[in-house]
């Protein structure tokens, strides 16, 4: 059964900095992962996929790695911002429906 | 391009009532999945539907049942409501879930229910 384990649960920096958030997964096998963004009370904002045979994806001031074989992913962060205060979820695709891990809930203080 | 559609966004019910969620895909897209959402559970699979047949189905009581229409179109009914059944509820579509580089799920900005 696959497990999705994300941390830390909870992380406050300062404004500006740069920041790693974590996720282990318990089985390699899998199709693809994302990263989601979520703020209180709305619904999950796709902000990267990697598929399976890749092994970082970009986006702006984000990126993503993925190591299978590890059953590990990073989301980096640069010069972070009080707007990315929110809920950062991951979620892995395999033979079994996407599961999620619990969320690393992000504060950028000004 | 729209997103994906979710109504009602809040609900209020009362024990042993039923709900009906609706969920209208981003345009073309055929897989519709369900999740909910409780503070202790964290997001938990509910079913997936795929050219309107339900394909994965979570570990959930027969309470819980969903269906796709032919536009793609999925609802999901909770019968004979509890109040642990109070939660966000998330709809999501996605383009191919069956190939890696289609299966990047969007979701929708959820249904609120509260059961009283």
């Amino acid at each position: 059964k696959q497990e999705v384990t994300q941390i830390p649960a909870a992380l406050s920096v300062p404004e500006g900095e740069n920041l790693v958030l974590n996720c282990s997964f318990t089985d390699s096998a899998i199709y693809n992962l994302q990263w989601f963004r979520q703020d209180p009370g709305k619904g999950l904002t796709s902000l990267l996929l990697i598929q399976s045979s890749q092994r970082e994806q970009t986006s702006g001031r984000l990126n993503a790695s993925l190591d299978k074989s590890s059953g590990r992913s990073t989301l980096y962060i640069a010069a972070s911002q009080p707007g990315d205060s929110a809920t950062y979820l991951c979620a892995v695709s395999g033979n079994t429906p996407l599961v999620f891990g619990k969320g690393t809930r992000l504060s950028v203080i000004a | 391009k729209a997103g994906v559609t979710q109504t009602p966004r809040y609900l209020i019910k009362t024990r042993g009532q039923q709900v009906t969620l609706s969920c209208s895909p981003i345009s073309g897209h055929r897989s519709v999945s369900w999740y909910q959402q409780t503070p202790g559970q964290g997001l938990q699979f509910l079913f997936e539907y795929f050219s309107e047949t339900q394909r994965n189905k979570g570990n959930f009581p027969g309470r819980f049942s969903g269906r796709q229409f032919s536009n793609s179109r999925s609802e999901m009914n909770v019968s004979t409501l509890e109040l642990g059944d109070s939660a966000l509820y998330l709809c999501a579509s996605s383009l191919d879930p069956d190939r890696s580089d289609t299966g990047e799920l969007f979701f929708g900005e959820g249904s609120r229910l509260t059961v009283l």
